[in-house]
């Protein structure tokens, strides 16, 4: 099954915070974090693993709750370059394969 | 980081025709993974290639519709056949060892089916 992506939008000002949730109904071994900006491909953030630490990327971070299948995007004095789609992707179990998550649209205003 | 490029990078078909997608990855890969994006939504899994053995194809895809080559670790191209407006979607191929690894994706095919 597909993880679950909350909110589906969010349009924040540049310099406030915003976080995005990612929920799994399976058992996740990894977390993968991407975001795309229109027309163009996916670009990788961070992945978390199972009993990993919490990873950053600039002033994006992630936590990776494996008791409760679920992981957090937290970013951070927000700048316009982090408008885009983000997209969860989970590993589980001996897939080999990412599920995606259905997305969440940031836009960032000035 | 893997660097990979897809050709074309877009067409526009006629329904019925079929078009093949390259995959040319800078280094030897392997697993590679065929994704279909249609507008506005999420990225679905179609097919993982792995050199030397069939495609293992995800629910809803047949490999009469969505043949699938890899002739080599750095290559694979999919095939989109007896196109129909329906097939009008964002095709990405993507590399990564497994779950656990870094997923890269290529740039993307954006196809459009008349």
């Amino acid at each position: 099954q597909q993880p679950v992506q909350s909110p589906q939008a969010v349009i924040l000002r540049e310099g406030e915070d915003a976080v995005i949730n990612c929920s799994s109904s399976k058992a996740l071994y990894s977390v993968h974090w991407y975001r795309q900006k229109h027309g163009e491909a996916p670009v990788f953030l961070m992945i978390l693993l199972k009993g990993g630490e919490q990873m950053r990327h600039e002033k994006i971070s992630a936590s990776f709750n494996e008791k409760k299948q679920q992981s957090s995007l937290y970013l951070t004095a927000s700048q316009l370059s982090y408008s885009g789609t983000y997209f969860c992707g989970t590993g589980s179990g001996s897939a080999r394969q990412l599920t995606f998550g259905s997305g969440t649209q940031l836009t960032v205003l000035p | 980081s893997a660097v990979i490029s897809q050709k074309p990078s877009r067409d526009i078909c006629q329904r019925g025709t079929s078009l093949t997608i390259q995959c040319q990855v800078d280094s030897q890969v392997t697993m590679m993974f065929w994704y279909r994006q249609q507008p506005g939504q999420s990225l679905t899994l179609i097919a993982t290639a792995n050199q030397g053995s069939e495609a293992t194809y995800e629910s809803g895809f047949v490999i009469d519709k969505f043949p699938i080559s890899r002739p080599n670790l750095t290559f694979s191209t999919l095939t989109v056949s007896n196109m129909s407006p329906e097939d009008s979607s964002i095709y990405l191929c993507s590399v990564g060892k497994d779950s656990t690894d870094t997923q890269y994706f290529g740039p993307g095919t954006r196809l459009t089916v008349l």
